[in-house]
C-alpha cells in the first residue's frame, strides 16, 4: 500500500465548476500535510498547508481527518489556470526531528471553457 | 529573489556512465532536499542535508547513489554506473530550516536525466 494515496483522474471540469480531490495517508504519526500544485514540466510548488481546523485561501479550501487520515481540497469557481496536477504531501516528521515529505502520485485537474 | 537553481536542466548519458547533478539551493537555506520524480508519478524522497551533514538517506536507492554539501550550501547529486531506470527528473528542495514541520521546501526546475 502506498503511503499516500490519490485518485489520479483526470477531473475534465468546465470553467466556474467546483471541484474537490481526495487523499488518503497510512502514517497515523504523520505531523504535516500540504497540496502542492505541479504545472506539466514544472517544478512542485506549495498551494497551500492544511490544518486540522481546515483552512481557506479564497477559491480553495482544504480539510484534514486525522481519524480518518484523510486530506481533502476543494476548489470553487475553477479557472483555466488551475489545470494542473496537484500533489497531496504528508510530511512523517521523523524521530530526528527533520522534514521529509512524502508525494502522492498526484490528481491532474483539466478545466476547459 | 533567486530561487534554486539546478544544472544541467538535461543531462542525456549511456548505461555506465557516472553523473553529477548540482544544486544551488537559496540562499540562507540549511535544510536540502533531493527529490527523484518517474513519469506519471510524485516526487520521491532520497536524501536530506541539515547543514554539511546528511541527517537522513534512506531515500537513496543503492550505494551507486551518493551526495554532498562540504560547504552546506551547493549540493551535487553523484550517480555512478548509470542504467536506465535511473531516468527521471531530480528536483532539489530548500527550506530556511527544519525546525517546524511547517517549514516550506522550495523547489528547483529539476534535472531531466535520460539514460540511453
Amino acid at each position: 500500500r502506498k503511503e499516500v494515496e490519490q485518485d489520479p483522474g483526470p477531473f475534465n471540469v468546465p470553467e466556474g465548476a467546483t471541484v474537490a480531490f481526495n487523499c488518503t495517508y497510512s502514517n497515523s504519526a504523520s505531523q504535516s500535510f500540504f497540496w502542492y500544485r505541479q504545472d506539466c514540466r514544472k517544478e512542485p510548488k506549495l498551494l497551500m498547508s492544511v490544518y486540522s481546523s481546515g483552512n481557506e485561501d479564497g477559491r480553495f479550501t482544504a480539510q484534514l481527518n486525522r481519524a480518518s487520515q484523510y486530506i481533502s481540497l476543494l476548489i470553487r469557481d475553477s479557472k483555466l489556470s488551475d489545470s494542473a496536477t496537484y500533489l497531496c504531501v504528508v510530511n512523517p516528521r521523523g524521530s530526528g526531528g527533520y522534514n521529509k515529505l512524502i508525494f502522492g502520485a498526484g490528481t491532474r485537474l483539466a478545466v476547459h471553457p | 529573489g533567486a530561487g534554486v537553481s539546478q544544472t544541467p536542466s538535461n543531462k542525456v548519458t549511456e548505461k555506465g556512465k557516472y553523473v553529477e547533478l548540482r544544486c544551488d539551493p537559496i540562499s540562507g537555506h540549511t535544510a536540502l532536499y533531493w527529490y527523484r520524480q518517474s513519469l506519471g508519478q510524485g516526487p520521491e524522497f532520497l536524501i536530506y542535508f541539515q547543514g554539511t551533514g546528511a541527517a537522513d538517506d534512506s531515500g537513496l536507492p543503492n550505494d551507486r547513489f551518493f551526495a554532498v554539501r562540504p560547504e552546506g550550501s551547493v549540493s551535487t547529486l553523484k550517480i555512478q554506473r548509470t542504467e536506465r531506470g535511473d531516468s527521471a527528473v531530480y528536483l532539489c528542495a530548500s527550506s530556511r530550516t527544519s525546525e517546524s514541520s511547517y517549514n516550506e521546501q522550495f523547489f528547483g526546475p529539476g534535472t531531466r536525466l535520460t539514460v540511453l
